[in-house]
């Protein structure tokens, strides 16, 4: 049971680029999340999923979309990366009856220059 | 609107002394608190949750929190301290069963021999 897991763990982008930074989970868990992480503000989010095929965004959306294929993975896509969005991204699932824990990913490192 | 407050964004104590980091909430409804512990490098992982079973919440590594509505507080606590404690500490809250966190800034624990 691996868990929520990440890829890449780091990543250097240059402005205007995009990439996908790729989460996936095998818990079978409905929800999924992807926060970003700067230093002194802790967690903000920026998208949820309560299901396959069902997303919503969270409190810093934008410059990033996602998708719910299927219920194991949420990918995070950036279309044009900035400088704004250099941080650390982690995903977080979990089961969705109740108020249950979050069980996070270890994280993946951008850096947009 | 919930919100939550970590006063001290960084705490230093020696080994075996008391550790304690503060967490106030702003909440319009019952709140769910939860406390999770980043370690360099890492995800994050769950120390201790409240979900109005028990004022006094006995998590892992022998932390403990204590949650006191009159004073809207959720401190945590660990009575002696070790070295393998330093990490950063997060404080979230989540209204009601919806599941999305709220963080706060974080407190980074050091530990001194």
């Amino acid at each position: 049971n691996a868990g929520v897991t990440q890829t890449p763990k780091f990543r250097i982008l240059k402005i205007g680029q995009s990439m996908t930074l790729q989460c996936t989970q095998d818990m079978n868990h409905n929800y999924m999340y992807w926060y970003r992480q700067d230093p002194g503000m802790g967690l903000k989010l920026i998208y949820y999923s309560v299901g396959a095929g069902i997303t919503d965004k969270g409190e810093v959306p934008n410059g990033y979309n996602v998708s719910r294929s299927t219920t194991e993975d949420f990918p995070l896509r950036l279309e044009l990366a900035a400088p704004s969005q250099t941080s650390v991204y982690f995903c977080a699932s979990r089961p969705g009856q109740g108020i249950e824990t979050q069980y996070f990913g270890p994280g993946t490192r951008l850096l947009v220059l | 609107a919930q919100s939550v407050t970590q006063l001290g964004s960084h705490v230093s104590v020696s080994e075996g002394a008391l550790v304690l980091l503060r967490c106030n909430y702003s909440s319009s409804v019952p709140p769910y608190l939860f406390w999770y512990v980043q370690y360099p490098n890492q995800g994050l992982q769950l120390l201790l949750k409240y979900t109005s079973a028990a004022t006094l919440v006995k998590g892992i590594n022998g932390f403990e929190a204590e949650f006191k509505k009159s004073e809207t507080s959720f401190h945590l606590t660990k009575p002696s301290a070790h070295m393998s404690d330093a990490a950063e500490y997060f404080c979230a809250v989540t209204p009601g069963s919806q599941g999305n966190l709220i963080f706060g800034k974080g407190t980074k624990l050091s530990v001194k021999p």
